[in-house]
């Protein structure tokens, strides 16, 4: 079974500008949520969402927004890109009958 | 709320001994429990996890934790390191209100492993 896709692995974007990043889940599973990881906040939970309907949001701006289509692949999409928003962006995919929460590579946005 | 307090940011051990990486979290409810593993530029590896069924949990790579609740505790321990173990280590907390997906990380903890 293939594990979680991300794209792009890499990207480099310019303040102002907008990102969108993809994620196709693991084959079966319904869920998927989104996390930032930076060097000073650590790992923060993003947004969740489940059978194309968003379950729980964290805190982050609303310029953080995310959709999930009907095939379970997600995407989030980040406006207005400011220097702080440079981390990486890990998606997972939940078996939810096994409470078994799995992570794709990430996708490394640099803003400058 | 939940959350998850990891002691130590870094931790350096010496090929073949133990590892123990500590972990201690707060719940309201009954909680589950996850450690995940992190190489340098990669995302993050499910090591193992706590869902109430034993107490002792085993994993990959041969980690294994054990769940105190008189301690709230998971600490992570491996009998003999290798050098293939030096990662970043993260404890996780699944958080309340039916959503699976939401996880709450420690801030981690960098291991490394010394010949």
């Amino acid at each position: 079974k293939a594990g979680v896709t991300q794209t792009p692995r890499y990207l480099i974007k310019t303040r102002g500008q907008q990102v969108t990043l993809s994620c196709s889940p693991i084959s079966g599973h319904r869920s998927v949520s989104w996390y930032q990881q930076t060097p000073g906040q650590g790992l923060q939970f993003l947004f969740e969402y489940f059978s194309e309907t968003q379950r729980n949001k964290g805190n982050f701006p609303g310029r953080f927004s995310g959709r999930q289509f009907s095939n379970s692949r997600s995407e989030m999409n980040v406006s207005t890109l400011e220097l702080g928003d440079s981390a990486l962006y890990l998606c997972a995919s939940t078996d939810r009958e096994a409470n078994t929460i799995y992570f794709g590579e990430g996708s490394w946005l640099t803003v400058v | 709320a939940q959350s998850v307090t990891q002691l130590g940011s870094h931790v350096s051990v010496s090929e073949g001994a133990l590892v123990l990486l500590r972990c201690n979290y707060s719940s309201s409810v009954p909680p589950y429990l996850f450690w995940y593993v992190q190489y340098p530029n990669q995302g993050l590896q499910l090591l193992l996890k706590y869902t109430s069924a034993a107490t002792l949990v085993k994993g990959i790579n041969g980690f294994e934790a054990e769940f105190k609740k008189s301690e709230t505790s998971f600490h992570l321990t491996k009998p003999s390191a290798h050098m293939s173990d030096a990662a970043e280590y993260f404890c996780a907390v699944s958080a309340s209100g039916g959503s699976q997906g939401n996880l709450i990380f420690g801030k981690g903890t960098k291991l490394s492993v010394k010949p």
